[in-house]
């Protein structure tokens, strides 16, 4: 496809659950990020890979939180035992770092809510 | 630590006017500042990016200009339409880095 995909767009789970939410970047963009948009907060950062170097992390509210870039494309946001805090926007993007301009590309996000 | 704010919260416009929406952030030392929309529902589009070397850019009807020195950016945006009804974010970033995000102007274009 054109743009960012994310799947999937919903998902409703019971606190203690794990769950995985995938991205799949523009093909040929570099860099990747997850945000997370909650109700009546901002958008905040969790987690940044470019290319081969080690991801940013810095953004990880809490251990529960990993995610992993297979291949350089396709990425996955793992959180472990939900929390109902954890409910939220999860939004993902990508940019093409070789141009120097860096614009980010988001995808449409995958609306997580805990039960 | 950055922080961005935007101002106002929320805007009601009548169709037609012009506004602009203000975007301002705590450390100049930024490498872009995007701005972008979200309409209720749905993922970010971005509409205009500036560079740090830059002063403004501009599509369409929408004018984004950036003052590193003093910390601020403003949209402009021509001739409101209802169409232009959304949730517009400002979000700066430093090389190597995420963006970090004001929380949004809400705008409401009345017909």
């Amino acid at each position: 496809g054109a743009g960012v995909s994310q799947s999937p767009s919903n998902k409703v789970t019971e606190k203690g659950k794990d769950v995985e939410l995938r991205c799949d970047p523009i093909s040929g963009h570099t860099a990747l990020y997850w945000y997370r948009q909650s109700l009546g907060q901002g958008l905040e950062f969790l987690i940044y890979f470019q290319g081969n170097s080690a991801p940013d992390k810095s953004g990880l509210p809490s251990d529960r939180f990993s995610a992993e870039r297979t291949g350089g494309s396709v990425s996955t946001l793992t959180i472990q035992r939900t929390q109902q805090e954890d409910s939220a926007v999860y939004l993902c993007a990508s940019s093409f770092r070789g141009s120097g301009v860096n614009e980010q590309f988001f995808g449409p996000g995958t609306r997580l809510t805990v039960l | 630590k950055q922080e961005v704010t935007q101002i106002p919260a929320a805007l009601s416009v009548p169709e037609g006017e012009n506004l602009v929406l203000n975007c301002s952030f705590t450390d100049s030392a930024i490498y872009n500042l995007q701005w972008f929309r979200q309409d209720p529902g749905k993922g970010l589009t971005s509409l205009l990016l500036i560079q740090s070397s830059q002063r403004e850019q501009t599509s369409g009807r929408l004018n984004a200009s950036l003052d590193k020195s003093s910390g601020r950016s403003t949209l402009y945006i021509a001739a409101s339409q209802p169409g232009d009804s959304a949730t517009y974010l400002c979000a700066v970033r430093r090389a190597g880095t995420a963006l970090i995000f004001g929380k949004g102007t809400t705008l409401s274009v009345s017909s």
